[in-house]
């Protein structure tokens, strides 16, 4: 049962390098989400998707860009890094857009950017 | 918006005591309320939830009830063991104009010494 596989686990970057986080869920799952987690800040939605080829905006979207081609993938760019985005990212994904559906999460890429 | 708050601790207790984690909430709709652990290293994972008013989540002895007029969902554990030593994370879900909208606490985080 793989569930929710995110790559890299870590990945450290100087500033302005670009990278993509690549997230893929194995239980055909309609709704994806990126979320950042920091300390004492809870997580915070970046960009979420409900259905293939759609993408939409969360609380935090500024620096980063997502693609969902494949219904099981959702990728996270980050086009020019910057120390302000050091972080762990967690995706997560959903089976409906019910109140009772809870997110399954994967394991989170730590990003340090220098 | 929707808000949800919860005791950040650290909360250090000796094996075999009683857990209570505080978690209150604000939410405009009628929300779903959810309990996530996250251990050292690893995403969120679902302990309990509980979908309407007076429901009584339960799962590996943790229990919270929902309490529409106090607007709470308190984490309870009768005797707690160090393998419980982790995060755990108070959430809403409700419905917005995209669908789904969880909303997470801070996070407390939770250690239990032998």
């Amino acid at each position: 049962n793989a569930g929710v596989t995110q790559t890299p686990k870590f990945r450290v970057l100087k500033t302005g390098q670009s990278m993509t986080l690549l997230c893929a869920q194995d239980m055909n799952h309609e709704y994806m989400y990126w979320y950042r987690q920091d300390p004492g800040m809870g997580l915070r939605l970046i960009h979420y998707s409900v259905g293939e080829g759609t993408t939409a905006k969360g609380e935090v979207p500024d620096g980063y860009n997502v693609s969902r081609l494949k219904k099981q993938n959702f990728l996270l760019g980050l086009e020019s890094a910057a120390p302000s985005q050091t972080s762990v990212y967690f995706c997560a994904s959903s089976y409906s857009a019910g109140n009772n559906s809870p997110l399954h999460f994967g394991n989170g890429t730590r990003l340090t950017v220098t | 918006g929707d808000s949800v708050t919860q005791m950040e601790g650290p909360v250090t207790l000796s094996e075999e005591a009683f857990l209570t984690i505080n978690c209150t909430y604000t939410a405009t709709g009628y929300p779903s309320l959810f309990w996530y652990v996250q251990y050292p290293g690893e995403g969120l994972q679902l302990l309990l939830k509980a979908t309407k008013a007076d429901d009584k989540g339960s799962n590996k002895g943790f229990e919270a009830t929902y309490r529409k007029e106090t607007t709470s969902f308190h984490l309870e554990k009768g005797s707690v063991q160090v393998s419980d030593s982790a995060v755990y994370f108070c959430a809403l879900s409700d419905q917005s104009n995209y669908g789904q909208n969880f909303v997470f606490g801070p996070g407390t985080r939770l250690s239990v010494l032998p």
